[in-house]
């Protein structure tokens, strides 16, 4: 059963506008939480991370909120740019995800920026 | 060269083929990772090495053998693969041990096809 769960394979957004990518999880000893942008032909890149005693956090256009008791955490991308079109992964760590620091991935969101 | 480097990028192979994929991280890093992206499923976790020691097999079949020889090399030795081992392999290094999320960096990764 899966871990991580983005439940959207997909979002289009305009650009200009804020783009929401969703990620929920079931494991409640993850002690952080990643997201990933991955364009074609190339691998995943690190985006931006929350530790589990934080709601937010912040860096330039992208902010990380999580709800640990909804077990839920989302990316806010504002204001979203075409260059932003991607897939984002969600990622977990911790216990339950096996050996220090192996991250749980979720299937993706495929984010398009339309101009 | 900088980063995380995959070799070859593309491979096409036959069910009876032996084949390997190669990966150097030039980061100093001292956690190598091999993780498969199969089409519409989350990023799986195969094998990780802490200090050239294999800390985690996650139930990879015996076909695929992963080599460590060193803290900045990764191999993943191929043999009698069935077509539904076609995928993306990725390769991931990162600096374990820390405080901290466990930020890992991926390689473009190896297309890899299974006939």
């Amino acid at each position: 059963d899966q871990q991580v769960k983005q439940n959207s394979p997909s979002l289009s957004v305009q650009e200009g506008r804020i783009s929401i990518l969703n990620c929920d999880y079931t494991n409640s000893m993850f002690d952080y939480f990643l997201w990933y942008k991955k364009y074609p032909a190339e691998g995943p890149t690190f985006l931006i991370s929350i530790s589990s005693i934080k709601d937010k956090n912040e860096d330039g256009r992208f902010t990380v909120f999580l709800n640990k008791s909804a077990k839920h955490l989302s990316l806010h991308i504002v204001p979203s740019q075409p260059g932003d079109s991607a897939v984002y992964f969600c990622a977990a760590s911790g216990i339950g995800a096996g050996s220090q620091g192996n991250l749980i991935f979720g299937k993706g969101t495929k984010l398009s920026v339309k101009p | 060269e900088t980063g995380v480097t995959q070799t070859p990028r593309h491979l096409v192979m036959g069910m009876t083929n032996k084949k390997s994929l190669k990966c150097e991280q030039h980061l100093g890093h001292n956690a190598m990772y091999w993780y498969k992206q199969s089409a519409k499923k989350p990023l799986e976790l195969m094998f990780v090495y802490n200090f050239k020691e294999q800390t985690e097999n996650n139930s990879v079949p015996s076909r695929f053998s992963p080599e460590c020889p060193n803290s900045s090399h990764l191999f993943l030795h191929l043999h009698t693969l069935q077509p539904e081992d076609s995928a993306l392999y990725l390769c991931a290094s990162s600096q374990v041990g820390g405080s901290g999320a466990n930020v890992l960096t991926f390689g473009a990764g190896s297309r890899l096809t299974v006939l």
